[in-house]
C-alpha cells in the first residue's frame, strides 16, 4: 500500500511569492496534518483537518491556510514568503477521530525561498 | 515557550549496548506520548507510544518510561543496532495535534 505521499519534494521561491504543496493521505486515512520542520528543530504543528473541516490551527500567521478535498488530500498554501519561510514542511495522515497521535508522515517538501 | 525538550542533541553508543533517551515536558495537559524515529531524507517514522495512565510500554528492544511527576519520558533501546542511528523525536499530544521536542540523533558505534 502506498504511504503518505507529498508534492513536489523539492522547491525554490523568491520573497514574496506564493506556494502551494499537495499531499495524499494514506487510503482509508481522513485526517491530515502539516507540519513545518525548519532546520535543528522539530516538526512545529501548523494545520490538521478531518472530513474536510480544520481541526486545529497552531501558531502561524494568516499567510498559511490549507484545504481537504473530498478524497482528503491536501493542500497547504502560503502566501507572501518570506525568507524565514525555508523549511522542510511535513504531511501526515491518521484515521482521525481519536487522539493517541499516531501519524504517518510523508517524506516532506523541501521549500527554500531565496 | 519550549514544551517539549530534548536536552540531548546527540548520543553515540557501541552497538550491543543500551541507547536511552530522554525527554521532559512541562504542561501538564499533555497525556499521550510518542516517539518518531527519522532517517535523512524520510519522514518521521511512529516508534512507540505511552499513555499517561501507564508508566511503561515495552515494543520487542524498544521500552518507553514515563514518570508523570517529574513530567519526564526516556526511550531505551537494547540491544542497540547500527540501524538504529537515526534522529529520534520526542512527542506529546492531548489529541492528535502534536508537539514535538528537537531532537537527539543516536550514532550507534559498530
Amino acid at each position: 500500500d502506498a504511504g503518505v505521499t507529498q508534492s513536489p519534494t523539492h522547491l525554490i521561491k523568491t520573497r514574496g511569492q506564493h506556494v502551494t504543496l499537495r499531499c495524499s493521505p494514506i487510503s482509508g486515512h481522513k485526517s491530515v496534518s502539516w507540519y513545518q520542520q525548519v532546520l535543528g528543530q522539530g516538526p512545529q504543528f501548523i494545520f490538521q483537518y478531518y472530513e474536510k473541516e480544520e481541526r486545529g490551527r497552531g501558531n502561524f500567521p494568516d499567510r498559511f491556510s490549507a484545504r481537504q478535498f473530498p478524497n482528503y488530500s491536501s493542500e497547504l498554501n502560503v502566501n507572501a514568503l518570506l525568507l524565514g519561510d525555508s523549511a522542510l514542511y511535513l504531511c501526515a495522515s491518521s484515521f482521525g477521530g481519536g487522539n493517541t497521535g499516531e501519524l504517518f508522515f510523508g517524506e516532506g517538501s523541501r521549500l527554500t525561498v531565496l | 515557550d519550549q514544551q517539549v525538550k530534548q536536552n540531548s542533541p546527540s548520543l553515540s553508543v557501541q552497538e550491543g549496548r543500551i541507547s536511552i533517551l530522554n525527554c521532559d515536558y512541562t504542561n501538564s495537559m499533555f497525556d499521550y506520548f510518542l516517539w518518531y524515529k527519522k532517517y535523512p531524507a524520510e519522514g518521521p517514522t511512529f516508534l512507540i507510544s505511552i499513555s499517561s495512565i501507564k508508566d511503561k510500554n515495552e515494543d520487542g528492544r524498544f521500552t518507553v518510561f514515563l514518570n508523570k511527576s517529574a513530567k519526564h519520558l526516556s526511550l531505551h533501546i537494547v540491544p542497540s543496532q547500527p540501524g538504529d542511528s537515526a534522529v529520534y523525536f520526542c512527542a506529546a499530544s492531548p489529541n492528535e495535534k502534536l508537539t514535538f521536542g528537537t531532537g537527539t540523533r543516536l550514532t550507534i558505534i559498530p
